[in-house]
């Protein structure tokens, strides 16, 4: 299986601060990685997809990157709406495989 | 806009078999490329992969619980469901259907989720 590993696993921030987590392969994935956003007893969110590509809808202050096998999400100024956790997810192959997650408070 | 809606049993007895059904709306389940998955997230914890099932019927299932998953799909019910069966409290999770495009993969439409306790 490819693992998926995520840093920090926590982290706070405050209004306006520029955020970003990273996400690292065991194996090449091409840019089969995609980034969720989930809030408490929600379902998670599709983000960003094929590592950069914003989803339909998704603020533009989300942003995507990608470095050999390690993955970026870039929040530009965060937002109090941006209190969640954060997960990315590998696509290149079954069985799909998830970060463990990076909850990001708001200071 | 696609919706997906969980339904089935809050609680499970242990060794006994969990079964859960996606309603699909807003689209047919068959028509597309489309994957349909379940994925489960235990409290507090991330998110597991369960498996899925294409719109021709093929499945692919996680290893790690490839011996007692069976995902199927009912076309006529726009539905698709998830049985696994030997449950032991390690199988208390949310539990997801997602539908995943077969072009990049991306999980674009989730249910809201159905919490399933195993416990006697």
């Amino acid at each position: 299986d490819i693992q998926m590993t995520q840093s920090p696993s926590s982290l706070s921030a405050s209004v306006g601060d520029r955020v970003t987590i990273t996400c690292r392969a065991t194996q090449s994935i091409s840019t089969y990685l995609n980034w969720y956003q989930q809030k408490p007893g929600k379902a998670p969110k599709l983000l960003v997809y094929a590592a950069s590509t914003l989803q339909s809808g998704v603020p533009s202050r989300f942003s995507g990157s990608r470095s050999g096998t390690d993955f970026t999400l870039t929040i530009s100024s965060l937002q109090p709406e941006d209190s969640a956790t954060y997960y990315c997810q590998q696509s290149y192959g079954t069985p799909y495989t998830f970060g463990q997650g990076t909850k990001l408070e708001i200071k | 806009q696609v919706q997906l809606q969980e339904s089935g049993p809050g609680l499970v007895k242990p060794s006994q078999t969990l079964s859960l059904t996606c309603t699909v709306s807003g689209g047919s389940i068959s028509s597309g490329s489309y994957y349909w998955s379940w994925i489960r997230q235990p409290a507090g914890q991330g998110l597991e992969w369960i498996g899925r099932i294409y719109t021709s019927g093929s499945t692919n299932y996680n290893p790690s619980l490839k011996s007692r998953v069976t995902i199927s799909v009912d076309t006529s019910k726009n539905q698709f469901s998830l049985k696994l069966i030997s449950v032991s409290a390690a199988d208390t999770a949310v539990y997801y259907c997602a539908r995943e495009d077969d072009w990049r993969s991306r999980f674009e439409y989730w249910g809201q989720g159905t919490l399933v306790t195993v416990s006697s």
